[in-house]
């Protein structure tokens, strides 16, 4: 069964330091890809970035980059430079088959 | 238009009644999805349409929950009976016939159960 873990209920960053948010997968499919989304209050769904399973290079997308590691099945979520509208809940997900997965999320706090 | 469109944006509706729910894909887009997404929870996945095909529709939570779509264009998710439980934000997303596209989500509805 496909599975997606995000074990950080809650991060807090510096604004302009860097952040690293978890996401751990399963899933027995040799073929699918990993989403990341962020979601402001209010409540619409943001792309940030995409990895395929194929891939050979680490996905990135302006201050956003996806630190793949196939075998240990991590595809962390890498924010350069934060900034105060980073401020949300980030959702890993996973497509395989005919589903896609979400994690439960990670709650990003920026600082001023 | 531009985006996924759904409606209503919100629907208060009373225990025992059913509703329905609707999802305007962005044109083009022949994958659809529906997910509900409870207060202060993540995304549960519901059912994928590929064209008007729903391979898979095992994500939905009971038999009172059914969604159809309409070739590659709209879709609707029926809740039958409504219960409480059934109170949360029903998101639908689209995404373009080829793999890795990035889901494109709507605004969502919001469904209140009394």
């Amino acid at each position: 069964a496909q599975k997606i873990t995000q074990t950080q209920p809650g991060m807090f960053v510096q604004e302009k330091e860097a952040v690293t948010l978890d996401c751990t997968y399963d899933t027995s499919d040799p073929s699918y890809g990993l989403f990341w989304y962020k979601q402001p209050s209010s409540g619409e769904m943001i792309f940030l970035i995409y990895q395929g399973s194929y891939d050979q290079q680490n996905a990135t997308e302006g201050r956003y980059s996806l630190n793949f590691q196939k075998a240990r099945k991590s595809a962390n979520l890498v924010i350069s430079a934060s900034q105060l509208g980073d401020s949300a809940m980030y959702f890993c997900a996973m497509i395989g088959g005919f589903k896609t997965i979400f994690g439960a999320g990670t709650r990003l706090f920026v600082k001023a | 238009g531009a985006g996924v469109s759904q409606s209503p944006s919100n629907k208060v509706t009373e225990k025992g009644k059913d509703v329905e729910l609707r999802c305007d894909p962005i044109s083009g887009h022949t994958a659809l999805y529906w997910y509900r997404q409870r207060l202060g929870q993540g995304l549960e996945f519901l059912i994928y349409f590929q064209g008007n095909s729903a391979p898979d529709k095992s994500g939905l939570p009971s038999d009172r929950f059914s969604a159809e779509r309409t070739g590659e264009s709209v879709s609707t998710l029926t809740i039958q009976r409504t219960q409480q439980e059934d109170s949360a934000v029903y998101l639908c997303a689209s995404s373009a016939p080829f793999w890795g596209q990035p889901q494109h989500f709507g605004d969502g509805t919001r469904l209140s159960i009394l």
